[in-house]
């Protein structure tokens, strides 16, 4: 059964970096995108990027362009996404999904769209405080 | 503000039936297949229909799903107290190269 594990809670003050992990299991490390999906309160789902296992390739929504970057390390298999200047908006819970299908990439572009998340990590809660 | 609409509520009470419906444009539910999750806060997430209309293993026929054209809908026959919930709907979205979520439908069982 695959499984994503994240790591715990984090407390951090406005303007810091904060770095959630999350290892999958049951599956081939790199045989699955990697997405990460926040949850604000009061909020609702909201995507901001993926990352590809096997090259390192990422590709992010655009409200987190420049400040959130997404890695890999392929010899432990855990990705991790790293949010930087957070405000007290980038309260949250974190969560990493993998897709049900493995994508298949045209000219860049994911052509695999017929797809959902079928595997969710427990969530990691990020608190910003000053 | 969320790619795709929906209505922030809806309710019902036990038996009845609620459709919670789902509007996006050309390149995200025009062109592709719609995905709805079930979210219990502080639970996680948990897929409730994919490809437009089809349940996962597991999942009552109560609920059901249909797609047109830019809009999809969602419906719930023979409304539960466990149904209470948030519900989001998903598409993949051409111009974002990834996946658009509804801003959430709270579903309250009167």
């Amino acid at each position: 059964q695959d499984q994503l594990a994240q790591s715990g809670a984090e407390v951090k003050r406005p303007g810091a970096s904060v770095r959630v992990s999350c290892k999958p299991s049951g599956y081939t490390f790199t045989d699955y995108y990697i997405h990460w999906v926040r949850q604000a309160p009061g909020q609702g789902l909201e995507w901001m990027g993926w990352i590809n296992p096997k090259s390192g390739g990422t590709n992010f929504a655009h409200n987190f362009q420049g400040r959130v970057t997404m890695t890999r390390d392929t010899s432990i298999g855990t990705v991790y996404m790293e949010l930087s200047s957070l405000r007290s908006d980038d309260t949250a819970v974190y969560y990493c999904a993998k897709p049900s299908k493995q994508y298949t990439m045209l000219r860049g572009v994911i052509v695999t769209t017929d797809n959902w998340f079928d595997t969710w990590g427990q969530g990691t809660l990020v608190t910003v405080s000053s | 503000q969320s790619v795709l609409t929906q209505p922030p509520s809806a309710s019902a009470t036990p038996g009845q039936r609620v459709t919670i419906s789902c509007s996006g444009s050309d390149s995200n539910i025009g062109m592709n297949t719609v995905n709805w999750y079930v979210h219990v806060p502080g639970t996680t997430p948990k897929l409730l229909i994919f490809s437009n209309n089809k349940r996962p293993a597991g999942v009552s026929d109560r609920f059901s799903a249909s797609k047109s054209a830019t809009s999809a809908s969602l419906a719930i026959s023979g409304l539960q107290s466990e149904d209470e919930a948030d519900y989001y709907c998903s598409a993949w979205d051409g111009n974002v190269n990834g996946p658009v979520f509804g801003g959430g439908t709270k579903l309250t069982v009167l």
